[in-house]
């Protein structure tokens, strides 16, 4: 099927503001993950869902920064109050779970967060 | 905690060469996986070849190959016969052999392939 798609592509926002950032993974991968990827460097673990809980949200920069995925679906990355600093691409990753071998994560094309 | 290093920010080959891009880590797990992911300018981040750690034999896909080193925690991608398209950014990245867990990336290596 299709695979792990993201929008919007590119956000520009103004400092203070809230932005909410989408992931539709792949269909039936029961797990998500969210990585920020900051200029020249690689990308760095936010947070990661089984199903609909948060299983591991040790990654998170602060407390503006908080994600949901209500129907262990499509997840959203939800930022208060965005400072320049937030300025990065956003990648969102899947896998299936749970089975010997299938833990490969595939990424989406990622949503470049800017923040003026 | 777990670390990756690439040592080599920037590479430039030309097509149809041999281009080795190094990469070591560190940590205490004595099973794991390690990866080497491609990122072309799209942000798209493809996976290229994958090692599990308990595995001796070297990884390979078609070009690409690995030397995985598990002593000296040394894991290089060797690109033969490289091509245009294989210009990208390089990251290698590590994750503990246990359902579900986050990847921890290296910087990454831009590789520059010329005509």
């Amino acid at each position: 099927g299709a695979g792990v798609s993201q929008t919007p592509s590119n956000k520009v926002t103004e400092k203070g503001k809230y932005v909410e950032l989408r992931c539709d993974p792949i269909s039936g991968h029961t797990a998500l993950y969210w990585y920020r990827q900051s200029l020249g460097q690689g990308p760095e673990f936010l947070i990661y869902f089984q199903g609909t809980g948060a299983a591991d949200d040790s990654g998170l920069p602060n407390d503006r920064f908080f994600a949901v995925r209500p129907e262990g679906s499509v997840s959203t990355l939800k930022i208060q109050r965005t400072e320049r600093g937030d300025s990065a691409v956003y990648l969102c990753a899947s896998s299936l779970s749970r089975r010997q071998g299938q833990e490969t994560q595939y990424f989406g094309p990622g949503t470049r967060l800017l923040v003026l | 905690a777990q670390t990756v290093t690439q040592s080599q920010p920037e590479m430039s080959v030309q097509e149809a060469e041999t281009v080795t891009l190094s990469c070591t880590y560190d940590t205490s797990e004595s099973n794991y996986y390690l990866f080497w992911y491609k990122q072309p300018p799209s942000r798209q981040m493809i996976l290229v070849i994958r090692q599990e750690a308990y595995k001796q034999q070297n990884a390979t896909e078609n070009r690409f190959s690995v030397n995985f080193q598990k002593a000296a925690k040394s894991f290089s991608l060797k690109i033969s016969d490289s091509q245009l398209g294989d210009t990208a950014m390089y990251f290698c990245a590590f994750m503990k052999h246990v359902s579900d867990d986050k990847i921890i990336f290296g910087k990454g290596t831009r590789l520059h392939i010329l005509p």
